[in-house]
């Protein structure tokens, strides 16, 4: 298996702009995560989804996060408008359920924001 | 207090030193606990996961204290290779999967 694949992963944008982080989870995985790392607050949960249906946003910081998963093999997370302290590497992760609270997170290798 | 609290470090260690770990959590009512590793620019990745009883993976140990709420991870006889940011995660969820709570990692630096 290819793994958690994003794209893009290193996205330079100007303050105002839409940005669109894509990924593709682990074949037959059912939980989907979408992360932001910073070096001040580490690594927080943003969103995440089960068998395609968000479960849990509360991490979105505010209304100009959204992030949608139409097909178990797709999902993306949308800035718009982005500002410079959305700056920061977005992951995604994916798991099965077959693990309970056990399960492993499978990370992507993230997409690095920088917006100016 | 903070939900998973991790000392930064960095940890500067010869080769072949034993070091330790530790990481304190907030939520009494957690359930599960694992070791991340995160090599510098790379993703997250599961080191081991840590059981009530303890348990061991070659040179990993990891160890749960339920009453004290605290989680360590022991290397023993470190190599170059075990440079890198741990990462200590708690799932507050009892009985489901979903939000996991990651520290902010405390960073290993092997030397020769």
């Amino acid at each position: 298996d290819a793994g958690v694949i994003q794209s893009p992963r290193h996205e330079v944008t100007e303050m105002g702009q839409e940005v669109t982080l894509r990924c593709k989870p682990i074949s037959g995985h059912d939980y989907l995560f979408w992360y932001r790392q910073t070096m001040m607050r580490g690594l927080e949960l943003l969103i995440y989804f089960n068998n395609n249906v968000p479960i849990d946003d509360s991490g979105m910081p505010e209304d100009r996060f959204s992030a949608k998963m139409p097909n178990a093999s797709f999902s993306t997370l949308k800035i718009q408008p982005s500002e410079p302290r959305d700056s920061a590497v977005y992951f995604c992760a994916s798991s099965p359920s077959t693990g309970g609270v056990y399960n492993e997170q499978f990370f992507g290798p993230g997409t690095r924001l920088t917006v100016l | 207090r903070k939900e998973v609290e991790q000392d930064p470090g960095p940890f500067n260690v010869p080769e072949g030193a034993t070091v330790a770990f530790n990481c304190t959590y907030s939520n009494s009512a957690s359930q599960s606990f694992f070791w991340y590793r995160q090599d510098c620019r790379k993703e997250p990745k599961l080191l081991m996961s840590v059981y009530s009883s303890g348990n061991e993976d070659g040179r990993f140990t990891a160890q749960l204290n339920r009453a004290s709420q605290y989680i360590s991870l022991l290397i023993r006889d470190s190599k170059l290779s075990d440079s890198a940011t741990y990462l200590c995660v708690v799932n507050p969820n009892g009985g489901s999967q979903g939000n996991l709570i990651f520290g902010k990692g405390t960073k290993l630096s092997v030397k020769p």
